[in-house]
């Protein structure tokens, strides 16, 4: 069984600048969730896809946006990169929506100078 | 809203003494919670749900409503247990909007 895995590892963009950052669910599982989470701050949710629709979302502008794919992997896509921007990007996958159980990979470290 | 608060940064205890890792919550309906568990150079991991009312690694949690409480226990911590400590809320039904404490880093003193 393979686990959750998240590329790039790190990224350093400029200001002003769009990312895209990739996530590889869980073999097997449906529902994808992205959070953000700053220095010594919890996950902050950003949104969920499931089974390619987006099915909840957090507090974050629409430049925070997403895809999911017929596989299942998923893109968190942020445009005009701002400063506090900077923070781990979490990728979380789970069997199925009704399933609350996350599985979290290993994050993508963006900073945005 | 829903909010999780997690009162402590940091949580120092020796080794065998019990640990008790606070986490409110504010939320107008049935949550449901959860811990998650980060340990040093590791991902995320869930450490325990609340409707699964199981113990893990020795540790766990109940659920108060009347409180709207969801503290973390272990009677007797270990060296292992160090690690950081997240207390979530997730909302009933298929839409998921989870919403994190800003962790409680527990350190145990050999």
């Amino acid at each position: 069984e393979t686990g959750v895995t998240q590329s790039p590892t790190h990224l350093i963009k400029t200001r002003g600048q769009q990312v895209t950052l990739r996530c590889s669910s869980q073999s097997g599982h449906n529902t994808v969730s992205w959070y953000q989470q700053a220095l010594g701050q919890g996950p902050q949710f950003i949104f969920q896809y499931y089974r390619e629709e987006e099915n909840g979302r957090g507090n974050f502008p629409p430049r925070f946006s997403g895809l999911q794919f017929p596989n299942y992997s998923s893109e968190l896509n942020v445009n005009a990169l701002e400063l506090d921007d900077s923070a781990l990007y979490l990728c979380a996958s789970s069997l199925d929506v009704g399933d609350k159980t996350q599985f979290f990979g290993p994050g993508t470290r963006l900073t945005v100078l | 809203a829903q909010r999780v608060t997690q009162p402590e940064k940091l949580l120092s205890v020796f080794k065998g003494a019990p640990v008790e890792l606070k986490c409110n919550y504010s939320y107008s309906g049935s949550p449901e919670l959860f811990w998650y568990v980060q340990y040093s150079r590791q991902r995320l991991q869930l450490l325990l749900r609340h409707i699964s009312r199981e113990s893990i690694k020795g540790f766990t949690a109940d659920l108060n409503k009347g409180e709207t409480s969801f503290h973390l226990k272990k009677p007797f911590a270990q060296e292992e247990d160090s690690a950081m400590y997240y207390c979530a809320l997730n909302p009933s039904g298929g839409y998921q909007k989870v919403t994190f404490g800003t962790g409680t880093k527990l350190q145990v003193i050999p």
